[in-house]
């Protein structure tokens, strides 16, 4: 079974601070994805950056990162320059990748992100 | 990029009575399209896995008569809340994918407030 472990449930950082938000995971699938999602308060999930389990290099999306640590199972979300507009609630997840496309995202409990001026 | 789309995003229903929530994708066909259900400060749980032109699959504890799943087309899938219950409030949303090596994408959610 595929578990998600988010331990901050809030964090604030000051305007054009870098952030971390912790996610750990345990599987025992040989290959899967890694996702972040942000949901702002009218619930939509927006995608922000994913990394594959055999990628060797941590995945960027503009001021998204993820560091992608395999053996400690662990894939932080890093924010730099953080903005008023990404205080939302963040969630990790993660997908088994060899059932295909059948299979689900499992998300950890989340972190509210709050952003100061 | 590909789009989901949710329908409605909001609804009000007395208790005893049923609610349709749509899930489209507008631009790619989706075998496969999954419901989750966001009670308040929590994260998404997957209730069932919706399966074009078969049963859907229903995660333990989800009772499939309650949430109906239609899968009827490879761009649409329905969920319905059979005997709504207050309890049944929540906010349900669906996602859905295209293919192999890609984000799942969610349609917009929907509100559903059971008095």
């Amino acid at each position: 079974a595929q578990k998600i472990t988010q331990t901050q449930p809030g964090m604030f950082v000051q305007e054009k601070e870098a952030v971390t938000l912790d996610c750990t995971y345990d599987t025992s699938d040989q290959s899967y994805g890694l996702f972040w999602y942000k949901q702002p308060s009218s619930g939509e999930m927006i995608f922000l950056i994913y990394q594959g389990s055999y990628d060797e290099q941590n995945a960027t999306e503009g001021r998204y990162s993820l560091n992608f640590q395999k053996a400690r199972k662990s894939a932080n979300l890093v924010i730099s320059a953080s903005q008023l507009g990404d205080s939302a609630m963040y969630f990790c997840a993660m997908r088994d990748e060899i059932r295909g496309g059948n299979t689900p995202l499992v998300f950890g409990k989340g972190t509210r992100l709050s952003v100061i001026a | 990029g590909a789009v989901v789309s949710q329908h409605p995003s909001r609804v009000i229903c007395k208790s005893g009575t049923s609610v349709k929530i749509e899930c489209r994708s507008l631009d790619f066909q989706a075998t496969t399209m999954f419901w989750y259900r966001q009670f308040p400060k929590q994260s998404l749980m997957l209730m069932a896995t919706s399966n074009e032109g078969s049963k859907a699959t229903y995660e333990q504890g989800v009772e499939k008569d309650k949430f109906l799943i239609n899968h009827a087309s490879l761009t649409l899938s329905t969920l319905t809340v059979t005997s709504a219950h207050p309890e049944d409030s929540s906010f349900y949303i669906c996602s859905a994918r295209y293919g192999a090596d890609t984000e799942a994408f969610f349609g917009q959610g929907t509100r559903l407030t059971v008095v």
